[in-house]
């Protein structure tokens, strides 16, 4: 199966500017999750979709980051306006149900300057 | 806040030897799951071991196994035979049961280089 697909790789905005992330599952994963690592700290969480609806985004920095999931497909994370400690990498994973670990993406690499 | 810590920023070990990587957990919940995770350079993130508390047995996946000791609550990774192709950062994670999320909350990572 196509694992956790995420683009762009690499984004690079001036603070101010918006960045649209974009994160397709796994065909059937119905559960999706948004990471983010700041340069030196812990991987942390974002939030988290049942299929299209927000489960816990309980991790959200702010209200400058939007994040959808259409359908219950693919989800994109919005960040308005970008401040310079929004950079990062930016994980989304996914799973099918319950505690037996996700499949992660890529990442995308958010640098704001 | 409930941690993770991974107290070795950086480990190397020889072909072929073995290395043992810590990890502490805090936790206030009697049922939770651990995980080992490992990125490549430049790679996405992949599952190595998973162990459930209620297990007293410990999780083994080929040449990795974990070392669980849930009163001390800590959860060490130990690579046998380590291969050039274990070179990696590694990251310790607990689940957390909030909200129904299964929202995991990592450690800072162990970066580990293998020597030829």
């Amino acid at each position: 199966e196509a694992g956790v697909t995420q683009f762009p790789s690499h984004s690079v905005i001036e603070k101010g500017q918006t960045v649209t992330l974009r994160c397709d599952p796994i065909s059937g994963h119905d559960n999706l999750y948004w990471y983010r690592r700041v340069m030196g700290k812990e991987i942390k969480f974002l939030l988290h979709f049942v299929k299209e609806s927000k489960q816990d985004e309980s991790g959200m920095p702010n209200n400058r980051f939007l994040a959808e999931r259409t359908g219950g497909t693919y989800s994109t994370l919005k960040v308005q306006p970008a401040e310079l400690e929004d950079s990062g990498v930016y994980f989304c994973a996914s799973s099918r149900s319950g505690n037996y670990g996700y499949t992660f993406g890529s990442g995308t690499r958010l640098t704001v300057v | 806040a409930q941690t993770v810590t991974q107290s070795q920023p950086e480990m190397s070990v020889q072909e072929a030897e073995t290395v043992t990587l810590s990890c502490t957990y805090d936790t206030s919940e009697s049922d939770y799951y651990l995980f080992w995770y490992k990125q490549p350079p430049s790679r996405q993130m992949i599952l190595v071991i998973r162990q459930e508390a209620y297990k007293q047995q410990n999780a083994t996946e080929n040449r990795f196994s974990v070392n669980f000791q849930k009163a001390a609550k800590s959860f060490s990774l130990k690579i046998s035979d380590s291969q050039l192709g274990d070179a990696a950062m590694y990251f310790c994670a607990r689940s957390f049961s909030g909200a129904g999320s299964y929202q995991l909350t990592f450690g800072k990572g162990t970066k580990l280089s293998v020597i030829p």
